[in-house]
């Protein structure tokens, strides 16, 4: 089975320090692992993503991930927030293999929240 | 590139009434889209993925003769909530893959649904 878990439902950091958002997976498989942003009323936006490629991902607006088979994480960081950063972000799995249909598995979300 | 667009960004229905909501990739063609039903502060609950020209394959506990899907074209997808009920409004997310095998889901805006 696959399962997402984000720990933390809340994150708040001043501006200008370092953000960490927490993701941890399980797949029987190798898997693809994406990060996506979602403001107020609007849809998902990529991030990043991991295809097995180099672990160490750079994505959108400074943002990067490193992918840690060992510890079964993708954590998102960015090293200085800025106010536009508060949204919610989702960790997503897209188990590896052609079984799946393409089917992302979510986390339940972080909401960071910027303080000036 | 790798645009999708979501009609209407926000609808208003009675109880019993049915509504449409209609989900296009822009540039690009989707052999696979997925909707999704959003509640507050909550993650995305896949409702169904849609093949074009084939029926959609249903999450467990989603009913389809409510929820119906449709993927005549492969740049087009329409959710149709039928006989809508307060308990159906929610923010529905259609996201499209492309036709070549990437990993990545492209999202919609979204459209909330709002059944008084």
């Amino acid at each position: 089975a696959q399962s997402v878990t984000q720990l933390g439902s809340h994150v708040s950091v001043s501006e200008g320090a370092l953000v960490l958002l927490r993701c941890n997976y399980s797949s029987s498989v190798p898997p693809y692992l994406f990060w996506y942003v979602q403001y107020p009323n609007q849809g998902l936006q990529l991030l990043l993503k991991y295809t097995s490629a180099a672990t160490l991902v750079k994505g959108i607006n400074g943002f990067e991930a490193e992918f840690k088979k060992s510890e079964t994480s993708f954590h998102l960081t960015k090293p200085s927030a800025h106010m536009s950063d508060a949204a919610e972000y989702f960790c997503a799995v897209r188990p590896g293999g052609g079984s799946t249909l393409g089917r992302l598995y979510f986390g339940r979300g972080t909401q960071l929240t910027v303080w000036p | 590139g790798a645009v999708v667009s979501q009609h209407p960004s926000r609808v208003i229905c009675k109880s019993g009434t049915s509504v449409k909501i209609e989900c296009r990739s822009l540039d690009f063609q989707a052999t696979t889209m997925f909707w999704y039903r959003q509640f507050p502060k909550q993650s995305l609950m896949l409702m169904a993925t849609s093949n074009e020209g084939s029926k959609a394959t249903y999450e467990q506990g989603v009913e389809k003769d409510k929820f119906l899907i449709n993927h005549a074209s492969l740049t087009l997808s329409t959710l149709t909530v039928t006989s809508a009920h307060p308990e159906d409004s929610s923010f529905y997310i259609c996201s499209a893959s492309r036709a070549g095998g990437s990993y990545e889901q492209y999202f919609g805006p979204g459209t909330r649904l709002t059944v008084t």
